[in-house]
């Protein structure tokens, strides 16, 4: 997937704790997404990175918040899980050579 | 607030037979439009996608038609085959000075019967 690693790959975590999903990525991309999908409601952007320390928020950012320290990385942090954010989440990077996004294989989040 | 409307939610076609996916939009800021393909347990990949100076653009057996004064643009599988079956979402990007976003439809489960 275009040198995209997301990790880890599935989770199960009780509620009201922290989490931290991980998005590396090898090809030195300047822009990375955080989207969330759940059934009727297809891809929501929840951040974005449009360089290093540079981030915005997207549609469903409240109980999120991410971090991106050096290219390769980019962090979503669920600071206390709540079940509503029980989904699988999706990182992507916007492709240099055309207007399409390359996207991770999904981090499944589980919130009991 | 669900900016780019998509139908139908789920669709089952014969092998061989025209798959139809339609979606709507309001934004007339965005400036390409996408089609995505998911199969279980991967993430979406990029399918086929337009920009909005064009009416149609095909890729094999995939099409899509843009109507710009509707404000619509939908996807045509032809001769529609079991492999065919996934996840299809429309998605639409638009420009900002932190660059650009992509806004997703809700999605469609596409299912081919051999």
């Amino acid at each position: 997937d275009a040198g995209i690693t997301q990790s880890p790959r599935h989770k199960v975590t009780e509620t009201g704790t922290p989490v931290t999903l991980r998005c590396h990525q090898t090809e030195n991309h300047r822009y990375m997404y955080w989207y969330r999908q759940d059934p009727g409601h297809g891809l929501r952007l929840i951040h974005y990175s449009y360089g290093v320390k540079d981030t915005d928020k997207g549609e469903v950012s409240d109980g999120y918040s991410v971090s991106r320290s050096k290219t390769e990385d980019f962090l979503l942090t669920l600071e206390s899980a709540t079940s509503s954010q029980t989904s699988v989440y999706f990182c992507a990077i916007r492709n240099r050579d055309s207007y399409g996004y390359t996207f991770g294989s999904g981090t499944r989040l589980t919130v009991v | 607030q669900q900016q780019v409307k998509q139908s139908p939610q789920s669709l089952i076609v014969q092998k061989g037979g025209i798959s139809i996916i339609n979606c709507a939009y309001e934004n007339t800021a965005f400036d390409y439009f996408p089609w995505y393909q998911q199969f279980p347990g991967k993430g979406p990949a990029l399918l086929i996608a337009i920009r909005p100076d064009v009416s149609e653009k095909k890729e094999g057996r995939f099409t899509i038609s843009f109507n710009k004064s509707a404000k619509q643009f939908s996807l045509h599988i032809m001769d529609s085959q079991p492999g065919d079956s996934a996840t299809y979402f429309c998605a639409a990007r638009i420009q900002q000075t932190s660059g650009s976003r992509l806004t997703f439809g809700e999605g469609t489960q596409l299912t081919v019967n051999p």
